[in-house]
């Protein structure tokens, strides 16, 4: 069983340009979560996403920043006119969903993708 | 509100040297707790985790115990090695939500 995949696992954009991450979960996962990893800190939420739907978009930055997770096709994550502060780790995790129940508690991680503005 | 407090690193150790990285935190409800390992250039790997109080996570040789009384979960391991070397990063997730809190992490240093 194939693990979390991200691509590409290194981005360098200009200042201005958009930058597109992408994150292919775990077969039969459903759940996909985006997390930012900044220089010498800890992983930050950004956003819960289920196929079609956003469900908690609240660590999103308000401007720039958007999320999908199509019916078919990996989840992206999507930042128009990047700047230098973007510069980050993006790391995507998926989790299955227990039968009858909660979202499983453990949460699978990518590779993620380093992403350098210059 | 919810959050992981790591001790700072860098942390240097010499090849099987004893390892503790502190980890407490502060949370509402019951979370689930949770270590993970970032080698360099990788991505975030599952090291052990805890459910429930008293629960001791372990893999590789490393041990955590939940402790809710001093709401703390201590990374241990009796003898190091080199390819230890990497960032250890405590993590909670609450009961019934999906958001993991992270601490800042802990650079390893291994040495010969």
């Amino acid at each position: 069983n194939a693990g979390v995949m991200q691509n590409p696992r290194h981005l360098v954009r200009r200042r201005g340009q958009e930058a597109r991450l992408r994150c292919s979960p775990m077969k039969g996962h459903s759940h996909v979560y985006w997390y930012r990893q900044l220089p010498e800190e800890g992983l930050k939420f950004m956003v819960y996403l289920q196929k079609e739907n956003i469900i908690d978009e609240s660590g999103m930055p308000k401007e720039r920043f958007s999320a999908e997770f199509p019916k078919e096709g990996p989840s992206i994550l999507r930042i128009q006119q990047v700047v230098r502060g973007d510069s980050a780790a993006y790391f995507c995790a998926s989790s299955p969903e227990r039968a009858g129940g909660p979202i499983s508690y453990e949460q699978y991680f990518g590779p993620g993708t380093r992403l350098t503005v210059t | 509100g919810n959050s992981v407090t790591q001790m700072e690193g860098p942390v240097t150790l010499s090849e099987e040297a004893f390892l503790t990285i502190n980890c407490t935190y502060t949370a509402t409800g019951y979370p689930s707790l949770f270590w993970y390992v970032q080698y360099p250039g990788e991505g975030l790997q599952l090291l052990l985790k805890a459910t429930k109080a008293d629960d001791k996570g372990s893999n590789k040789g490393f041990e955590a115990t939940y402790r809710k009384e001093t709401t703390s979960f201590h990374l241990e391991k009796g003898s190091v090695q080199v390819s230890d070397s990497a960032v250890y990063f405590c993590a909670l997730s609450v009961s019934g939500t999906y958001k993991y809190i992270f601490g800042t992490g802990t650079r390893l240093k291994v040495l010969a």
